[in-house]
């Protein structure tokens, strides 16, 4: 059983198009962040978010919590060709260890120019 | 500031031949450190963690093994390898998984 969904798996849009991947849980998470995996390179923590419909930003991306905790999304306004990735979301499960990190299969996103 | 380096970037080896990727982090003390391996394009498996020197977690049973002879050194290690085991293996580490992982840039093994 997956603990982390993430959706879709793969995503294919023209650049300047919206587009909102997400993450989902029935269990509670103490923390949750999205890391963008370029090919042959380890991933890179883009936010983390801790509190329940908490809501960041980083340029053009939207990350929200949702409020009750188990579930998350990631929206790209204007999608550009250099966002082009593998989008991780992980997080660490409520009562759980703070050590170990839970991780989505991924989404896998193209946009072509 | 803080760095993790991994290395080889990639290895092609043999069926039955040995293995040893190494991980170093500089710029902090005491990290918490982590093996993982990921299949082609998609999600990460936990192979090892380790909290402190000589500490070592498995998570799963396999053909690999991880020691931890320094505080900001991590090994994986392999007595044979097996077909299975190719993979892109990526180290990172932690204060804290709370706030998220730093990954190095990942071994890209082959077996052949």
């Amino acid at each position: 059983t997956q603990l982390l969904e993430q959706s879709p798996q793969f995503l294919s849009i023209q650049e300047g198009e919206n587009l909102t991947v997400y993450c989902n849980s029935s269990s509670v998470f103490s923390s949750l962040q999205w890391y963008r995996q370029e090919p042959g390179e380890g991933p890179v923590l883009l936010v983390t978010v801790v509190t329940g419909g908490e809501v960041k930003k980083l340029k053009r991306l939207t990350f929200q919590f949702g409020d009750a905790r188990k579930d998350s999304s990631l929206h790209i306004t204007a999608a550009q060709p250099g966002d082009t990735g593998l989008y991780l979301c992980a997080g660490v499960r409520y009562g759980g260890s703070q050590g170990n990190l839970i991780f989505g299969k991924g989404t896998k996103l193209s946009v072509k120019p | 500031s803080q760095t993790i380096h991994q290395w080889p970037a990639t290895l092609v080896q043999p069926v039955g031949s040995p293995l040893s990727l190494e991980c170093t982090v500089e710029g902090t003390s005491n990290p918490n450190l982590y093996w993982y391996r990921q299949a082609a394009g998609r999600g990460l498996q936990l192979l090892f963690y380790s909290v402190g020197i000589g500490q070592i977690s498995s998570e799963v049973p396999q053909n690999l093994s991880a020691s931890r002879p320094q505080d900001r050194q991590f090994i994986l290690s392999s007595k044979k390898l097996l077909l299975s085991d190719s993979g892109f293996y990526l180290c990172a580490w932690s204060r804290t998984g709370y706030y998220g992982y730093t990954f190095g840039s990942g071994t890209r093994l082959t077996v052949v």
